[in-house]
């Protein structure tokens, strides 16, 4: 079993819908985050966060210490939305390495 | 502008043949990362170095080699020992290899193919 899951891996929505990819960890964390990946391959960090929930924009993420998961919300979604989203952590005896998640493809269609 | 950068995009080699993979960034990090990312799996960390000059592996660090000369930059040399050498690679870097909760910044990637 992976350290990191995500879910679901694949995610098809129509444009302005709302958008839920969840992220389950077994492992005690400093820090999770939250990455984007083009179809080109370039990795953008979109949150890094230890609790509570952050908002950027359409985006917002939120994190559950106790339970070991975390969400990232897309509302009304679009068409340029569409990418790997990839749920990180960081562990607490690890340092700054990060485990990652296998990722989950989102495609928004018009 | 700062950032990583990573050449080639695109790399082609014959099996057998070392190839070395450039990785560059100007944000006057410490710590820089190699990543390996294969098709349904998650990234998987090759090597990191915490500070110039010093560098530990990381997950599957079998058939690569890594040097830390300068601050700036870390080169990834992937051997003829690497049994499946073919996949998308990824640079990153942080301000500080040590401490908890760095960001890390990723270069645009380099996508290997051994024939």
């Amino acid at each position: 079993k992976n350290e990191v899951e995500q879910s679901p891996q694949n995610l098809t929505a129509q444009e302005g819908e709302f958008i839920t990819i969840n992220c389950s960890y077994s492992v005690g964390i400093s820090a999770l985050h939250w990455l984007q990946q083009h179809p080109g391959g370039g990795i953008v960090s979109l949150f890094m966060l230890s609790s509570g929930k952050k908002k950027h924009g359409r985006l917002i993420a939120t994190i559950n210490i106790q339970e070991k998961h975390s969400s990232l919300h897309i509302t009304a979604s679009h068409p340029r939305d569409s990418a790997v989203y990839i749920c990180a952590v960081r562990q607490e005896t690890s340092g700054s390495r990060l485990t990652f998640g296998e990722g989950t493809q989102l495609t928004v269609n018009p | 502008d700062g950032g990583i950068t990573q050449s080639p995009k695109y790399l082609f080699r014959k099996e057998g043949q070392n190839v070395t993979l450039s990785c560059e960034q100007n944000l006057n990090h410490d710590a820089m990362y190699w990543y390996r990312q294969d098709p349904g799996q998650g990234l998987r960390l090759i090597y990191y170095s915490q500070i110039v000059n010093d560098f530990q592996k990381g997950d599957i660090a079998e058939g690569y080699s890594v040097s830390r000369e300068k601050k700036e930059s870390f080169p990834l040399t992937v051997t003829s020992a690497q049994k499946n050498p073919t996949a998308f690679y990824l640079c990153a870097s942080s301000i500080n290899g040590g401490r908890a909760g760095n960001e890390q910044f990723f270069g645009p990637g380099t996508r290997l193919t051994v024939l």
